[in-house]
């Protein structure tokens, strides 16, 4: 089975400050993993993904994030956030043993002026 | 023009009502899925669908049900919609898994409020 576990529900940030969203995952076997950003009244858009080779993965609008295997994590940052960064996040996990992608509860982005 | 539009975009209606939601796409996906998003509960996949005549329940089925009517359309209903049915109501779509890993393109939602 597989699982992911956000570990922050809501993060206020001022402007131009860093962020991190933390994101763990589990599952026994390889795993593919997406950040998806949802901003007010509107649907799901992917913000990067990771399927293999570099472990460090950039993605729109300046966010990366890391993945590490040893720790199961794949958390997003960015190094300045702006006002219009605020929305939800989303971290995402799919297995080649499950045929769905599962998602985290998400962590409410706030960018404070 | 949107590659995932979904309709109504919102809707009240009221306990014991039957209500259709629908959802097109022009990407040219098989793969289809609906979702409901819950405040702290994420999404939580509902059925998918992988082609017309493969259709298959999600982690929350029961109390829903779907039709694919084509490739291009996958409808999600309520039969006697309950206040705990009140969501955002999301649909997807993917590429086979060999070429997408389940990378997935989401429609914009429809607000239910069942009263």
């Amino acid at each position: 089975a597989q699982s992911v576990t956000q570990l922050d529900s809501q993060v206020p940030v001022f402007e131009e400050a860093p962020v991190e969203l933390r994101c763990n995952y589990s599952s026994s076997v390889s795993v593919y993993l997406f950040w998806y950003v949802q901003y007010p009244n509107q649907g799901l858009q992917l913000l990067l993904k990771y399927l293999s080779g570099s472990t460090l993965v950039k993605g729109i609008n300046g966010f990366e994030a890391e993945f590490n295997k040893s720790q199961t994590s794949f958390h997003l940052r960015k190094p300045s956030v702006h006002i219009s960064d605020t929305a939800e996040y989303f971290c995402a996990v799919f297995s080649g043993s499950a045929r769905q992608l599962t998602f985290g509860s998400g962590t409410q982005l706030t960018v404070l002026p | 023009d949107a590659d995932v539009t979904q309709t109504p975009r919102n809707r009240i209606t009221k306990t014991g009502k039957r209500i259709m939601l629908e959802c097109s796409q022009t990407k040219g996906h098989d793969r289809m899925y609906w979702y409901r998003q819950d405040p702290g509960l994420g999404l939580r996949l509902i059925y998918y669908s992988f082609d017309v005549k493969d259709i298959n329940k999600g982690e929350i089925s029961d109390g829903y049900s779907v039709s694919r009517q084509a490739q291009a359309k996958f409808s999600l209903s309520l039969e006697s919609a309950i206040p705990n049915q009140t969501a955002l109501y999301f649909c997807a779509t993917s590429e086979p898994l060999a070429t997408s890993y389940n990378e997935q393109f989401f429609g914009p939602g429809t607000r239910l409020t069942v009263l």
